[in-house]
């Protein structure tokens, strides 16, 4: 168990609908990422927060969106939902802002859009 | 364009033995290098990193590799056994962000 808890485990939507998937970090933890792996694709970085604010951002979509509420929880919003963004969605914490920080990967939410 | 390539997809090998995952990249700035490992409905765990200042890293069983010149990354698991039968991911670091490779289904065989 790493800490970082992530819910809901998995979601099944439709086409053109909208979800909120949610992250609590480990406790102490002020960075939180987010990643998308689809089928047969490795981790794609999608963006991170560092203490309520973005701090580094990947390839994510403009119909997602992300923020850190000041308990540190952070939510991944997708909208206009496709095909193409059923995948596994982690998130992971650190202590400090950087890459070099050991990341804490969540169990993951799988979301599935028909 | 894949930064951070792990081309082999899975890979086989009986206990006791070696196991060696491969990872090239093609980025020079990369300045620090990770391995993660994934068990089935679990996330990722980190493994082992490494600093682009050196060439290799040790942490038990687990020694990472790096070859600078070759863009080249491995893991080496000795002895393998048959617990480190999981998905291992390599990553690299750029500015502020991990690219991470696709993954090596690693199965060690009893």
């Amino acid at each position: 168990d790493s800490g970082v808890t992530q819910t809901p485990k998995h979601l099944i939507t439709a086409t053109g609908q909208r979800v909120t998937l949610r992250c609590s970090p480990r406790s102490g933890d002020l960075s939180v990422y987010w990643y998308q792996q689809s089928l047969d694709q490795g981790l794609q970085f999608l963006i991170q927060y560092y203490n309520g604010e973005e701090r580094a951002k990947g390839n994510i979509l403009e119909r997602f969106s992300a923020q850190q509420f000041p308990d540190l929880h952070s939510e991944l919003n997708l909208s206009s939902l496709e095909l193409g963004d059923s995948a596994l969605y982690f998130c992971a914490s650190s202590v400090g802002p950087g890459p070099y920080n050991e990341q804490f990967f969540g169990p993951g939410t799988r979301l599935t859009v028909l | 364009d894949q930064q951070v390539k792990q081309n082999s997809p899975s890979l086989s090998v009986q206990e006791g033995r070696i196991s060696i995952l491969n990872c090239d990249y093609t980025n020079s700035m990369f300045d620090y290098f990770l391995w993660y490992k994934k068990y089935p409905a679990e996330g990722p765990t980190f493994l082992i990193s490494i600093s682009s200042i050196k060439d290799k890293n040790e942490d038990g069983r687990f020694t990472v590799f790096l070859n600078k010149s070759a863009k080249h990354l491995s893991l080496h698991i000795v002895p393998s056994q048959p617990g480190d039968s999981a998905v291992y991911f390599c990553a690299a670091s750029e500015r502020r962000k991990l690219i991470f490779g696709q993954g090596t289904e690693l199965s060690v065989k009893p």
